[in-house]
């Protein structure tokens, strides 16, 4: 049964500071990999998606890796920003499979 | 990017009625769309996989007769709470699949609440 964990659950850190989310999962036979955010009361925002072939996804201040053979995916954020403030889900599809897996999140807040 | 869509947005009922929440894929086709629903504080909870054109699959612990989903077409997807009660107050949300790399994007969530 695939798991998936994100550490840490919770992070706080100052404005302006690059910063690093972790994702990690046990079964590496992953079609995708998806990296959200989440506001308070609002539905999930997709940031990256990283396909099973792929080692990394870029799109403005966010960098999303992916090594298969490890289990694991970093989402990186570069120049926090207070707007950066939110929870960050990780998601993995199962070779084979529909639903999406989630990790816990991690919960951010980027302070001015 | 893909945008997906839901309407009410919230929504007050009295116990004991029916609510039909709308979810569209607005600019991408999806044969497959999903049914969440997430209480405060926790973690999204799927409750069903909404397949275009043949019955949804529910997740174990979620009643089909109580959620009635129905997936007419490749852009629409909508859930029915039959018989609401308090206890089914909640956030509601749908996404959709793309094909190919089977992306899934998220509406913004129905906020329902049951008197």
């Amino acid at each position: 049964k695939q798991e998936v964990t994100q550490i840490p659950a919770a992070l706080s850190v100052p404005e302006g500071e690059n910063l690093v989310l972790n994702c990690s999962f046990t079964d590496s036979a992953i079609y995708n990999l998806q990296w959200f955010r989440q506001d308070p009361g609002k539905g999930l925002t997709s940031l990256l998606l990283i396909q099973s072939s792929q080692r990394e996804q870029t799109s403005g201040r966010l960098n999303a890796s992916l090594d298969k053979s490890s289990g694991r995916s970093t989402l990186y954020i570069a120049a926090s920003q207070p707007g950066d403030s939110a929870t960050y889900l990780c998601a993995v599809l199962i070779q084979g499979a529909q639903k999406l897996v989630f990790g816990q999140g991690t919960r951010l807040t980027i302070n001015p | 990017g893909a945008v997906v869509s839901q309407h009410p947005s919230w929504v007050i009922c009295k116990s004991g009625t029916s609510v039909k929440i709308e979810c569209r894929s607005l600019d991408f086709q999806a044969t497959t769309m999903f049914w969440y629903r997430q209480f405060p504080k926790q973690s999204l909870m799927l409750m069903a996989t909404s397949n275009e054109g043949s019955k949804a699959t529910y997740e174990q612990g979620v009643e089909k007769d109580k959620f009635l989903i129905n997936h007419a077409s490749l852009t629409l997807s909508t859930l029915t709470v039959t018989s609401a009660h308090p206890e089914d107050s909640s956030f509601y949300i749908c996404s959709a699949q793309t094909s190919g790399v089977k992306a899934q994007y998220f509406g913004p969530g129905t906020r329902l609440l049951v008197l």
